[in-house]
């Protein structure tokens, strides 16, 4: 089946780092990628759709200076968090459909195993 | 934007018993995934079900998209069941998802 890889899995670094996150579509290509947030007791926002050799597409209320996305492959996209500070700490997670598909394809979406993002 | 409301918000069951989980989303849709977010934070596929019933094992899921809902069986509950049960769908057409409000299930010996 469709398996989506994300790393790294944690990350705990000093304010004013910035922070990158893959997702790789493992055994098939993904012209369209998603980047969602999960903040604690919460449930999954979506921040960005993450577009293969164009740019992102970002959900009102997400800074896209703040939360660089990079597709340059159609296996490979990243979120890249710029100049991180506490209140960026959160759970991080990508997802893909199947096969070669664009944004409006109708598959079902398989996530990577999440990066969970933690800010001292 | 589409609403996606689940209930109960908590569920506690003894080992072995049996139970339902409620999706009701606020407008149609042609997808509907239900997921499993163990207390690692990983997230489960568990069914891809626009319509009508499949099951899985101890899982089976039924998705009435006439009526706007969708409902997630988890029949003889293990402790390996507990964690977030979210039901998705699909946000501004598309393969972007809405996530519901999930359900937090905790399964005890």
């Amino acid at each position: 089946g469709a398996v989506v890889s994300q790393h790294p899995s944690r990350v705990i670094c000093k304010s004013g780092t910035s922070v990158k996150i893959e997702c790789r579509s493992l055994d098939f290509q993904a012209t369209t990628m998603f980047w969602y947030r999960q903040f604690p007791k919460q449930s999954l926002m979506l921040m960005a759709t993450s577009n293969e050799g164009s740019k992102a597409t970002y959900e009102q209320g997400v800074e896209k200076d703040k939360f660089l996305i990079n597709h340059a492959s159609l296996t490979l996209s990243t979120l890249t968090v710029t100049s991180a500070h506490p209140e960026d700490s959160s759970f991080y997670i990508c997802s893909a459909g199947g096969g070669r598909q664009g944004a409006y394809s109708n598959q079902p979406q398989h996530f990577g195993d999440g990066t969970r993002l933690s800010i001292l | 934007g589409i609403q996606v409301e689940q209930s109960p918000p908590d569920l506690i069951l003894q080992e072995g018993a049996n139970s339902t989980l409620r999706c009701n989303f606020s407008d149609s849709v042609n997808n509907l995934q239900w997921f499993h977010q163990n207390p690692w934070g990983q997230l489960i596929n568990l069914f891809y079900i626009p319509s009508g019933t499949k099951q899985n094992g101890r899982l089976s899921a039924t998705t009435v998209a006439t009526e706007r809902y969708s409902l997630l069986y988890i029949s003889s509950s293990q402790t390996t069941d507990s964690g977030v049960y979210f039901c998705a769908v699909p946000a501004g057409g598309g393969n972007k998802l809405t996530f519901g409000t999930g359900t937090q299930l905790k399964v005890e010996l």
